[in-house]
């Protein structure tokens, strides 16, 4: 069956460290891939995505940086945290039902820098 | 930017009644997808409404697209305290295959 799976579920992390978050994806090939970040009562901000291995396409300039070392692994990473990093992390494929298609999300990472 | 937004930001209401949320866009879309988010977790899939459809339907669910007024509706009919959660509209963009969010409606479903 096709799932993802995202770790950790909450982080608390100090400004100035680093940063990784890792995304995984099951039952697929060549999915595109794609990282979220949801501040507190807000909508979602696309960081990243990525349609194939080595391929990563950013959205907005930031702290950030993202990887895609292995065709179903996607990683998020800081060399360095700042307290805006804080938030809820979604990394989410495309998932195809037929005619139509959608988001299928991880269960998300909450971080808190401190 | 193509985000799109939801109104109202928050909607309470008693089981039972139905539950109505918008979402208006910017710019030309190939789709436009409705999710929901319980408190602290990921988003789930709820319907999908392509630009040349106009109504679709699914369980106690009909959306609504109205590309010339660059809007869309989520019903919720006979609403449940289980329906309590974040709705979002999400868009996308011509070009691609990623999707942009609105600020989401927060429901409320009064036992």
């Amino acid at each position: 069956s096709q799932t993802i799976h995202q770790w950790p579920a909450t982080l608390v992390q100090p400004v100035g460290s680093p940063l990784s978050l890792e995304c995984t994806v099951e039952g697929t090939s060549n999915p595109n891939l794609y990282w979220y970040r949801q501040a507190a009562g807000r909508g979602l901000q696309l960081l990243f995505y990525s349609v194939g291995i080595g391929q990563i396409s950013s959205e907005v300039p930031q702290n950030l940086s993202a990887s895609r070392p292995q065709d179903r692994q996607f990683i998020l990473s800081s060399k360095k945290l700042l307290l805006s990093d804080s938030g809820f992390y979604l990394c989410a494929w495309i998932t195809f039902r037929g005619v139509n298609y959608g988001y299928t999300f991880g269960s998300g990472t909450r971080l808190t820098v401190v | 930017s193509q985000q799109g937004e939801e109104d109202p930001q928050a909607l309470s209401i008693q089981e039972g009644e139905n539950a109505t949320m918008n979402c208006s866009y910017k710019t030309s879309i190939n789709n436009l997808q409705w999710y929901r988010q319980n408190s602290g977790r990921g988003l789930v899939h709820l319907i999908l409404i392509r630009s040349n459809e106009r109504e679709k339907h699914s369980g106690r669910l009909r959306v609504t697209l109205d590309t010339s007024k660059k809007s869309s509706s989520l019903l919720i009919t006979a609403s449940r305290a289980a329906d309590t959660a974040s709705y979002f509209c999400a868009t996308d963009a011509r070009a691609g295959n990623q999707f942009y969010f609105g600020t989401g409606t927060s429901l409320t479903v009064i036992p």
